[in-house]
């Protein structure tokens, strides 16, 4: 069975850095893209990036590039996004997906979410 | 960025009735659209991609179809599991983008 497993969210000052984390399990793991997507309280979807199978490629939303930072260990079947600096409109739940296949992308499994409060 | 605009923001439909919500690409997305449902309190969960694809596991009563900037997915019979959010998705052109979302309820 397909799991993705996000944690590392919380309650965070703005200004602050955070580093959230996705345990995959039920596939092999380095034979697929994966990416971020932040879900605001008003329920609106981002896309924050993606990141190629073997780490060497990563594509962001451009208005997050300069401040998130997405990156993957293979051996440890684990995606990691870096936030930095962040802002109270980051408040979200942030997700980790599978992106099913290169040629016909979609997220075919996503993770349960965790939660991100940027607040002083 | 291509611009999303998915239609009507929300819906109230009858039990076994016939369902279509919209979308539109501010540019031609080649069938690259992807349409996902969130269910009260879950995570999204894929329904149907390259524009007409239904995901394993996905009841046939939802299809998908469009080309070019129009997309629309259908719900052929309404049933009470499909209240939900239903939100689209291109991945044709770097920043993929959602569309707002529709929220489907049941009369």
């Amino acid at each position: 069975e397909v799991q993705l497993v996000e944690s590392g969210g919380g309650l965070v000052k703005p200004g602050a850095s955070l580093k959230l984390s996705c345990v995959a399990s039920g596939f092999t793991f380095s034979d697929y893209w994966m990416s971020w997507v932040r879900q605001t309280p008003g329920k609106t979807m981002e896309w924050i990036g993606d990141i190629k199978y073997d780490g060497s490629y990563t594509n962001y939303a451009p208005s997050l590039k300069n401040r998130f930072t997405i990156s993957r260990d293979n051996a440890k079947s684990t995606l990691y996004l870096q936030m930095s600096n962040v802002r109270s409109e980051d408040t979200a739940t942030y997700y980790c997906t599978r992106e099913r296949d290169p040629l016909m992308v979609a997220s075919d499994y996503w993770g349960q979410g965790v939660m991100v409060t940027v607040s002083s | 960025d291509i611009q999303m605009t998915q239609s009507p923001a929300s819906l109230s439909a009858s039990l076994g009735e016939t369902v279509s919500i919209e979308c539109l690409a501010s540019e031609g997305i080649s069938n690259d659209l992807a349409w996902y449902q969130q269910k009260s309190g879950k995570s999204p969960q894929l329904l149907i991609y390259a524009a007409s694809r239904l995901q394993d596991g996905v009841p046939s009563r939802f299809s998908g179809s469009g080309s070019g900037t129009r997309y629309s997915l259908k719900i052929s019979g309404m049933q009470p599991e499909d209240e939900a959010d239903y939100f689209c998705q291109q991945s044709y052109k770097y920043p993929y983008t959602f569309g707002a979302g529709t929220k489907l309820e049941l009369k």
